[in-house]
């Protein structure tokens, strides 16, 4: 079965307001990433946590791996933040990343 | 940001044909990865790579080749397209050596349409 599970599928975000998006895990992880997958379809690094939280801008991620979760904090959203939001896991000892479903983010005026 | 480039961007190929999705990376990075993005199934591994000469079977490997002739290049070959085929295609390269050495860097994408 599916090792990421991720929430929520579609977001709509008015600008100058934030959320949060989550990932599960239906096993132990020992990394998590998160992309954010443009109009143009690039996949952009947000950010890498082997544990603990991050902080970039107006965005923040959290990574427990004893609970198997991680979240994505976006607060006051803006237009560019539109797109798809992929969280991707790898579990321990391999290289492989296992990615979300995506949810897509559409921020309106 | 670590680089990595995908030829072609856009590819039209005919079933049965056989297509070559080619990968480059300078970063050095021991690692490559190639994934297929599909509606509804977000980005699944096809095979993967821990250097040059390796190959490893990914998750859905079934009618898909790989080759890793050097550490840069990285190459998905199709050798009888079919049109279950059609999607886009991203390669990846990162460390492999742990830590946040192991970040994923990801090219822009193929867009694969097998007619």
């Amino acid at each position: 079965g599916d090792q990421v599970e991720q929430s929520p599928s579609a977001l709509s975000l008015h600008e100058g307001t934030g959320s949060a998006l989550r990932c599960n895990f239906t096993t132990t992880m020992r990394a998590v990433q998160w992309f954010q997958q443009n109009s143009r379809g690039s996949l952009i690094n947000l950010f890498y946590l082997a544990s603990g939280t991050k902080e970039n801008g107006r965005l923040k991620s959290t990574f427990n791996s004893k609970e198997s979760y991680s979240t994505l904090h976006i607060r006051d959203a803006q237009l560019e933040d539109s797109g798809t939001y992929f969280c991707a896991a790898r579990t321990g000892g391999n290289n492989k990343l296992t990615f979300g479903q995506g949810t897509v983010l559409s921020v309106i005026p | 940001e670590a680089a990595v480039t995908q030829s072609p961007r856009n590819k039209v190929a005919v079933t049965g044909g056989k297509v070559t999705l080619s990968c480059n990376q300078t970063n050095n990075h021991n690692n490559m990865y190639w994934y297929r993005q599909d509606t509804g199934h977000g980005l699944r591994l096809i095979h993967y790579s821990y250097g040059a000469g390796s190959t490893e079977k990914g998750d859905i490997p079934d009618g898909y080749k790989a080759s890793r002739p050097s550490q840069e290049n990285f190459s998905l070959i199709l050798e009888l397209a079919t049109p279950s085929q059609t999607s886009v295609y991203f390669c990846a390269s990162g460390g492999g050596t742990g830590g946040s050495n192991e970040r994923l860097f990801f090219g822009h994408g193929t867009k694969l349409s097998v007619l």
